[in-house]
């Protein structure tokens, strides 16, 4: 079946450093990948996503690439702030029985300090 | 609405209570998801609509858990004779049709607490 798997946190930067989390998948067929991201308090919402091979999804500064060939979409931010501070969810897309069901891996929570 | 809406956003209840769940999607969406997030986990799947019917039940956990959506707008998750390990907090999220690519649009969630 399918699956994500995500990089264990927390992850802790100082404000202005790089970010990568990472993330691979299994998956029949090609689906599409997702980032979610999680604030405190509030709930899921998207922050990128690749439909097909070699896609690069941006948003609010971060980036990822749909790699085949590694399976990959390692989310990338060059400098993070205080306010990226959240945990971050990658997922997949299963058209399998006619809707956008998506698998999620564990979340990677960010924790940016001063 | 802007938004999906989801209610209560916390129930506690006792072991062996029967609950209920509401989402209200975004206006237009014909498709509905509903999700499980464990503490410490990501969501996991439970039930997806398209419409008024459930297209895909694929992930409930068991026949205590069942989901309606009569109008094709509000939907229900009910849970009977709940157990402890029923708590986690209960995700509903909209799309405008199924498409794969098409986003879901998440609610804050409903936290279920079963003592």
């Amino acid at each position: 079946g399918n699956s994500v798997t995500q990089m264990e946190g927390p992850v802790t930067l100082s404000e202005e450093a790089f970010l990568t989390i990472n993330c691979t998948y299994t998956a029949t067929g090609y689906p599409s990948l997702f980032w979610y991201v999680q604030y405190p308090g509030e709930g899921l919402q998207l922050l990128l996503k690749a439909t097909k091979a070699d896609d690069k999804g941006s948003n609010k500064g971060f980036e990822a690439t749909y790699r085949k060939e590694t399976t990959s979409f390692h989310l990338e931010k060059g400098s993070v702030q205080v306010s990226d501070s959240a945990v971050y969810f990658c997922a997949l897309s299963d058209l399998s029985g006619g809707g956008n069901k998506l698998t999620f891996g564990t979340g990677t929570q960010l924790k940016v300090e001063l | 609405g802007a938004g999906v809406s989801q209610t209560p956003s916390n129930k506690v209840t006792e072991k062996g209570k029967y609950v209920e769940l509401r989402c209200d999607p975004i206006s237009g969406h014909t498709a509905l998801y509903w999700y499980r997030q464990s503490l410490g986990q990501g969501p996991e799947f439970l039930i997806y609509f398209q419409g008024t019917g459930a297209a895909d039940d694929s992930g409930l956990p068991n026949d205590r858990f069942f989901a309606v959506r009569p109008e094709g707008s509000v939907s229900t998750l009910k849970i009977q004779r709940t157990e402890r390990g029923d708590s986690a907090v209960y995700l509903c999220a909209s799309s405008q049709d199924r498409a794969g690519a098409n986003v879901l649009t998440f609610g804050a969630g409903s936290r279920l607490t079963v003592l």
